[in-house]
């Protein structure tokens, strides 16, 4: 039973390169959500999806794009990274009325 | 918009000694409660959460914490602090029809001495 599973774990970029990091989960789970954790901030909401093919901007969405082309996949795009997108990533998981499922997070440092 | 405060960025405690960590939200509707802790490295756990039944909620590893909407706080509390509860404690909030989505406050590093 995997849960909510994040890949890659670790990955370093450089300026202006592009990446798409990847959520799975095998719960079945309609809702997705894409956070990004930095230091005395907290996680904050870039993206997220209420079901299948469907997808909404969250707190902090500018320089990213999301997917959600089959139900238990919600990517995240950095189409040309910046220093500033340094951080932990971190999606989530859940069904109505259920507290959310999180992944271990991916670290992503841009140089 | 609804927003989380969490008093004190770092809180140091002696183990065995009470554990209070602190949560205040603003909401225009009433809202889903939560607490999460993340150890280093890893993703975030659930605590416990308030979903309007009880207001006195237990949650794992013999922590709970109490809904006071006219304080409108939500603080966590454990009795006896044991060393592996050192990590960062989450409080977030949800309000009802907002697609479940939380808004976090900004966390709360807990050390625990021997």
């Amino acid at each position: 039973n995997a849960g909510v599973t994040q890949t890659p774990k670790f990955r370093v970029l450089k300026t202006g390169q592009s990446m798409t990091l990847l959520c799975a989960q095998d719960m079945n789970h309609e809702y997705m959500y894409w956070y990004r954790q930095d230091p005395g901030m907290g996680l904050r909401l870039i993206h997220y999806s209420v079901g299948e093919g469907t997808t909404a901007k969250g707190e902090v969405p500018d320089g990213y794009n999301v997917s959600r082309l089959k139900k238990q996949n919600f990517l995240l795009g950095l189409e040309s990274a910046a220093p500033s997108q340094t951080s932990v990533y971190f999606c989530a998981s859940m069904d109505s009325n259920q507290p959310q499922h999180f992944g271990d997070g991916t670290r992503l440092s841009i140089l | 918009a609804q927003s989380v405060t969490q008093l004190g960025s770092h809180v140091s405690v002696s183990e065995g000694a009470l554990v209070l960590l602190r949560c205040n939200y603003s909401s225009s509707v009433p809202p889903y409660l939560f607490w999460y802790v993340q150890y280093p490295n890893q993703g975030l756990q659930l605590l416990l959460k308030y979903t309007s039944a009880a207001t006195l909620v237990k949650g794992i590893n013999g922590f709970e914490a109490e809904f006071k909407k006219s304080e409108t706080s939500f603080h966590l509390t454990k009795p006896s602090a044991h060393m592996s509860d050192a990590a960062e404690y989450f409080c977030a909030v949800s309000e009802a029809g907002s697609n479940y989505k939380l808004t976090f406050g900004k966390g709360t590093l807990l050390t625990v001495n021997p």
